[in-house]
């Protein structure tokens, strides 16, 4: 139980392209979602934590008008890197959180490798 | 400035040695703290989510304990297998709800 899909997997583009990357819990519904992004050997870094039917809450240096974050149902968040350049380019990652309870672990996607020419 | 801390960065164990390895994390505001499997192309797993000071949990021949005073957590594997080759992390949660994750240890099993 508690599988989280995104895609896609990978997408290499042309830089100002938008990029629009799906995150969905597939057997239960998520209160909660979160957005991250790896640089290599660095830890997770939160993006943002997005809640159904609210605004995306942003993390300190995360621009909310370069990665919009949707979070229209409670199965489902897209985030979308607006005219992506090379500097974009990163692995990212979402999780979702099955219950309003804090401690619960959180279900996370394969994540999304982008890659900008 | 929350920092997580995990080591070593990587190991090599040789396939039936038992291993462990460290998270550590501050000691004021916690709240929980998290411990995940990453198996290279597949998502991260969860293993343990840890509330008690002195608590332990385990899971198959993967234990894990904490010590929220001193701000550690140690991660053993008992036996180790193939299978368990794997990036491990952790994550902090303090009391404003949110996680800080480690940058991980790498475990190779070697057969």
């Amino acid at each position: 139980g508690a599988v989280v899909s995104q895609h896609p997997s990978r997408v290499i583009c042309k830089s100002g392209t938008s990029v629009k990357i799906e995150c969905r819990s597939l057997d239960f519904q998520a209160t909660t979602m979160f957005w991250y992004r790896q640089f290599p050997k660095q830890s997770l870094m939160l993006m943002a934590t997005s809640n159904e039917g609210s605004k995306a809450t942003y993390e300190q240096g995360v621009e909310k008008d370069k990665f919009l974050i949707n979070h229209a149902s409670l199965t489902l968040s897209t985030l979308t890197v607006t005219s992506a350049h090379p500097e974009d380019s990163s692995f990212y990652i979402c999780s979702a959180r099955a219950h309003s309870i804090l401690d619960q672990p959180q279900h996370f996607g394969d994540g999304t490798r982008l890659s900008i020419l | 400035i929350l920092n997580v801390e995990q080591s070593p960065q990587s190991l090599h164990v040789q396939e039936g040695d038992s291993t462990n390895f460290t998270c550590s994390f501050p000691s004021s505001n916690f709240y929980a703290l998290h411990w995940y499997r990453w198996e290279t192309a597949k998502s991260p797993e969860a293993l343990f989510v840890m509330t008690l000071n002195g608590d332990e949990k385990k899971k198959g021949r993967i234990s894990a304990t904490l010590n929220t005073k001193e701000g550690y957590s140690y991660l053993y594997i008992k036996g180790s297998q193939p299978e368990d080759s794997a990036t491990y992390l952790c994550a902090f949660m303090g009391s404003n709800y949110q996680l800080i994750w480690g940058a991980g240890t790498k475990l190779i099993i070697k057969p």
